[in-house]
């Protein structure tokens, strides 16, 4: 079967880094997707990874290891507005993005 | 570019009528949009994948006669919930494929949260 497993929930202070996991399992493999969603609002997009290694962009960089089925998105330089979930979601051979129910990040001052 | 609109953002109705819910892509064609529920804390189930011009393909458990989707047009996709109940109060948002890029990345409307009574 199909399946994405993040940690539910993960705490950070303002300014650091953190890294939020994802190991996957799909039907075929067409890359991989890194959403954003505040509550009550629709996801946006963050990143996407099809070839092995790190996609840097801003303060946010993606990672991504096909053998491994794992992927990771760093944050970098802590803001209160990064409080939001962060949703892995890779694409499947359907050109179908794959949703778990995300990593909900909690920033504090 | 690729913005993707949903009217309207909020909608209340009472338990038996029907709902239309609107999805338009304002500035590509977007022969395939995606339709999502979502429920508070969890993640987003998708419906079905709508085809500009055919049926729709509709995932498994989602009644097609309840929730009937018409995609008329390449920048137009709709959503009916017929004879709505309070089970159907969720969180709905859909998404387009900009076919005019590489990547397959899709566009999200910024959601319709729908209340029934």
């Amino acid at each position: 079967g199909q399946n994405i497993d993040q940690p539910t929930e993960m705490t950070a202070t303002e300014g650091a880094i953190v890294q939020i996991n994802c190991t996957y399992q799909t039907s075929g493999f067409n890359g991989l997707f890194w959403y954003q969603q505040h509550a009550g609002e629709a996801p946006t997009f963050l990143s996407y990874n099809v070839l092995d290694g790190l996609e840097e962009k801003g303060r946010f960089s993606s990672f991504l290891s096909r053998s491994k089925g794992y992927s990771y998105l760093l944050l970098k330089e802590l803001q209160m507005k990064d409080s939001a979930s962060y949703l892995c979601a890779p694409m499947d051979s359907n050109y179908q993005l794959i949703w778990g129910a995300g990593t909900k990040l909690i920033i504090k001052p | 570019g690729a913005v993707v609109s949903q009217h309207p953002s909020w909608v209340i109705c009472k338990s038996g009528t029907s709902v239309k819910i609107e999805c338009r892509s304002l500035d590509f064609q977007a022969t395939t949009m995606f339709w999502y529920r979502q429920f508070p804390k969890k993640s987003l189930m998708l419906m079905a994948t709508s085809n500009e011009g055919s049926k729709a393909t509709y995932e498994q458990g989602v009644e097609k006669d309840k929730f009937l989707i018409n995609h008329a047009s390449l920048t137009l996709s709709t959503l009916t919930v017929t004879s709505a109940h309070p089970e159907d109060s969720s969180f709905y948002i859909c998404s387009a494929r900009d076919l005019g890029r590489e990547l397959n990345e899709q566009f999200f409307g910024p959601g319709t949260r729908l209340t029934v009574l």
